[in-house]
């Protein structure tokens, strides 16, 4: 079965600093997902990723998904103390079945 | 829209009482999971239904755990009796498609059996 690892696992960070929270696969992916979620709510959906060597971005986060398709990255640009919370990778299975798999989440804290 | 509505927003109740859990799609969504997330295991899907079909329940911990989905907009998981265990936050989430599709989550709710 597919499994998800992210790195790191929490990370603390300076008030506009620069960040990357990396999701790594142990299969091929057939999309990747990223989300967010703040302590005691539901998670935001912030991109999608489905093609090898595609990147979003929206607002100062920036997502991509290496050639291979089995590493994501998703990068903060000057981070701001609204960008604390968790991020979770989420794969989508590849045939009915399977099932759609999470990553463990990195806990993102940004001190002003 | 409103998003995904989830009721009640947090439940307290008593080891061997029935906890039901509602959700209400976003309008034209035709598929919907509902997970469980807590500290120890993450986020487990529990079941998927497409189009008020059930689709796949092989995540449902066990018979104490059933999930319906009379119409398109109203799902419930029911847990029959509860146990300490089941303590979690129950999150519902909705998309257009099946799991290729972007999905849209509820608020969740917290559940705490004592």
């Amino acid at each position: 079965s597919q499994e998800l690892e992210q790195s790191p696992q929490s990370l603390i960070v300076q008030e506009g600093k620069n960040l990357t929270i990396n999701c790594t696969s142990s299969k091929t992916l057939y999309g990747l997902y990223w989300y967010k979620q703040k302590y005691g709510e539901g998670l935001i959906f912030l991109m999608m990723l489905q093609k090898g060597g595609e990147e979003k971005s929206h607002e100062k986060i920036t997502a991509k998904l290496d050639e291979k398709k089995q590493q994501s990255s998703l990068h903060i640009t000057a981070s701001q103390p609204s960008h604390a919370g968790i991020y979770l990778c989420g794969a989508p299975p590849e045939d009915y079945g399977q099932n759609f798999v999470f990553g463990p989440g990195t806990r993102l804290s940004v001190l002003p | 829209d409103a998003g995904v509505i989830q009721s009640p927003r947090h439940e307290v109740t008593e080891m061997g009482q029935e906890v039901t859990l509602r959700c209400k799609p976003i309008s034209g969504h035709n598929s919907l999971f509902w997970y469980r997330q807590t500290m120890m295991r993450g986020l487990e899907l529990l079941i998927y239904f497409n189009n008020n079909v059930p689709i796949d329940d092989s995540g449902m911990p066990e018979d104490r755990f059933s999930a319906k989905m009379p119409n398109a907009s109203f799902s419930t998981l029911k847990i029959q009796p509860s146990e300490p265990r089941d303590s979690a936050v129950y999150f519902c989430a909705t998309a257009s498609g099946g799991f290729q599709e972007t999905q849209y989550f509820g608020p969740g709710t917290r559940l705490l059996v004592l």
